[in-house]
């Protein structure tokens, strides 16, 4: 079955740059997909299709898809920011949505 | 507005049965696959299955076939996942989710149900 592999922790400090990847093999040839969830809230969809926003989303979020690794970007990361981070694709070949294991943003 | 709205928590006992639901509202609910993905304590999301309502086809991850079962009531826009004999390892919060038409993301999500499952 498709593995995808994240970092389990990222921390950066507010204002900066924050970059979570999510490795796969041959990922940049599926659609991938981000989530974020908060302590004791629901995941909600932060990117989708590699790289679009649904709306509400600021456009401090931002993903790439190449290769083997897709990237979600976080610009001027904010204290709000700090959450679980979840990639997602549809593995065709097993007919399967598989979930990144998640990594952790921390703001410092 | 597209809201996905989940049953209450439970707390059962180890062999028990055991159905949750999620009702769909403000949208086209026979349209749209709706997904359970399984979240244990301090872990992360396992897709467990998807129906689609329109006509109950009906989708599994191998991880989950056989352990519960999905349904629908399209009359009242209600998805469900049932087990049969709970398990202590059943204890884990579950999301339902929409997917929308034609596309593999999962978007809106329902505000989970937490099952405990204890003796």
């Amino acid at each position: 079955s498709y593995v995808l592999t994240q970092p389990p922790s990222v921390s950066v400090a507010p204002g900066q740059t924050a970059r979570i990847t999510c490795g796969g093999n041959n990922i940049g040839s599926k659609s991938v997909h981000w989530y974020q969830q908060k302590p004791g809230q629901a995941p909600v969809l932060v990117v989708y299709d590699d790289s679009d926003r649904p709306s509400g989303i600021p456009e401090r979020f931002s993903g790439s898809n190449s290769g083997n690794t897709a990237t979600l970007t976080i610009s001027r990361v904010e204290a709000g920011d700090e959450a679980d981070y979840y990639c997602q694709v549809w593995d065709s070949s097993s007919d399967s949505w598989v979930f990144g294991g998640g990594t952790k943003l921390t703001v410092l | 507005e597209v809201q996905l709205v989940q049953s209450g928590a439970e707390v059962k006992k180890p062999g028990e049965s055991l159905k949750i639901s999620c009702k769909g509202s403000g949208y086209s609910f026979t349209s749209y696959w709706i997904g359970w993905v399984r979240q244990m304590p301090g872990k992360g999301l396992e897709w467990m299955g998807i129906i689609y309502p329109g006509d109950s086809d009906t989708r599994y991850s191998p991880s989950f076939q056989g352990q519960v079962t999905i349904s629908a009531d399209k009359s009242i826009s209600t998805a469900y996942l049932q087990w049969s004999s709970l398990k202590a390892s059943d204890t884990a919060m579950y999301y339902c989710a929409r997917l929308p038409l034609g596309y593999n993301w999962f978007d809106p999500w329902g505000q989970g149900t937490l099952v405990t499952v204890s003796s």
